[in-house]
């Protein structure tokens, strides 16, 4: 009965490979984002969407592309990965975009970039 | 922009009170203060939000001055598994990556 879950955990590949991580939200919330953690611990925002619908995107590479085919699910798709890339990355979804209500996080996908 | 700044780091030792200070000096009126843990290998998580004056859970206290320019999260009597990464975040509406700037929070060691 996880909240929020991500697949996979870890995730190790090549530059230059393409990867997908899936995020799914069992909450009913209309909100979901997603973040990236780097090395030093920085927690940054990439991307939210609101009901389906893009509300944030930072500046990212357009190599990073998030897809929701529905409001309980946020994928995450990269192409041609680099070094760089190698981070945790958090999915969390909340009830709306009024940040009164709580962001519940996934446990995080570790991505390894070699 | 209300951003935010916190300690790098806290140490403590096991049952001591700690205190972290978020100083936010460009909070708008309509902003929320809400402050979240992380564990290590963990994704963050809510402990306790605030509009003004002082909130009180089961796990800790956040203190509000008039001028809400800062807040102050309490930590009763820590114990080891208090050590995480405390972020605190301030905003109203996530309709701008402003509005959801973490940073790297501070760090808490808790040691006996």
């Amino acid at each position: 009965d996880t909240a929020v879950s991500q697949t996979p955990k870890y995730l190790v590949t090549q530059m230059g490979n393409d990867k997908s991580i899936k995020c799914e939200q069992n909450l009913g919330h209309d909100t979901m984002y997603w973040y990236k953690q780097d090395s030093k611990k920085f927690l940054k925002i990439m991307f939210s969407y609101n009901n389906k619908e893009l509300i944030i995107n930072e500046t990212v590479p357009n190599r990073f592309s998030p897809k929701s085919p529905d409001k309980a699910h946020l994928n995450l798709h990269i192409n041609s990965l680099e070094l760089g890339d190698s981070a945790v990355y958090f999915c969390a979804s909340s009830q709306d975009l009024s940040l009164y209500n709580e962001q519940f996080f996934g446990p995080g996908t570790r991505l390894t970039v070699l | 922009l209300a951003k935010t700044t916190q300690p790098i780091s806290m140490d403590s030792y096991e049952g001591q009170e700690v205190n972290i200070t978020c100083s936010h000096n460009n909070i708008a009126t309509n902003d929320y203060i809400t402050w979240y843990q992380q564990f290590p290998s963990q994704g963050p998580r809510f402990i306790i939000q605030g509009y003004k004056t002082k909130v009180t859970n089961e796990v800790a206290s956040l203190f509000i001055p008039a001028d809400r320019k800062s807040s102050t999260l309490s930590l009763p009597r820590v114990s080891l598994s208090d050590t995480a990464v405390y972020y605190c975040l301030v905003g109203d509406r996530a309709g701008t990556a402003s509005k959801l700037t973490f940073g790297t929070g501070t760090r808490l060691q808790v040691t006996l």
